[in-house]
């Protein structure tokens, strides 16, 4: 079974500029999440879908953040524009919430810099 | 509101048991659970306590007792493989995840 892939693995932008990055979770997962992880903290939960409608989006700055889930499958989260304290991993994480223990499944992160 | 105390770091030598301890303050309390990342690595889950006492697989068990809001994970016959940084997060409506730990295992 493939695991959940994001891309891409690295960015460095300058700030202001806009970021966009890619998240493909495990098949057949209902739920995605995005994480913000500066160094040295646990992962703050930025958004959750469910589907594709928004779960929970408390923690997400959106006067320059926004992500979307089309078609419940792949999503994107985006930057724009980005500032110094945006530097972390992104990372994006799936699960299936069947009813159980909520287990996320996290892909490789984005580790964005900006400068 | 919803807060996590943990260790910042904690070392031990190979072949070594270790306790990590997790205190938290949470509304919407269903369990706690504890996710492993190694250096520039994904979290990984480890285990999930839904219920009070000890959950073992393998090596590593954890525990959890509700009336006290507290958590460990305890790490058995401590490998090399084991150094990296260990997350303890409440499962509420959403996950929370607490600052970490960071084992380091010494030969």
């Amino acid at each position: 079974e493939a695991g959940v892939a994001q891309s891409p693995r690295y960015k460095i932008i300058e700030k202001r500029q806009s970021v966009a990055f890619w998240c493909n979770p495990i098949s057949g997962h209902a739920t995605l999440y995005w994480y913000q992880q500066i160094l040295g903290q646990g992962p703050k939960l930025l958004i959750q879908f469910q589907n594709n409608g928004v779960v929970d989006d408390s923690q997400l700055p959106k006067d320059r953040f926004s992500a979307e889930r089309l078609k419940g499958v792949d999503s994107t989260l985006k930057i724009q524009p980005a500032k110094l304290e945006d530097s972390a991993v992104y990372l994006c994480a799936s699960s299936s919430r069947t009813g159980g223990p909520d287990t996320q499944y996290f892909g490789p992160g984005t580790r964005l810099t900006v400068l | 509101g919803q807060s996590l105390e943990q260790p910042s770091e904690v070392t031990a030598v190979e072949g070594a048991i270790v306790q990590i301890n997790c205190t938290y303050q949470t509304s919407g309390f269903y369990g706690l659970s504890w996710y492993q990342q190694h250096d520039g690595g994904a979290p990984t889950f480890l285990s999930y306590n839904g219920l009070d006492g000890l959950e073992e697989t393998g090596r590593f068990s954890s525990f959890l007792s509700r009336s006290d809001s507290y958590g460990y994970l305890l790490l058995q016959e401590l490998q090399m493989k084991d150094s990296a940084s260990y997350f303890c997060a409440v499962q509420g409506g959403k996950l929370i995840f607490g600052q970490g730990t960071e084992l380091s295992v010494k030969p």
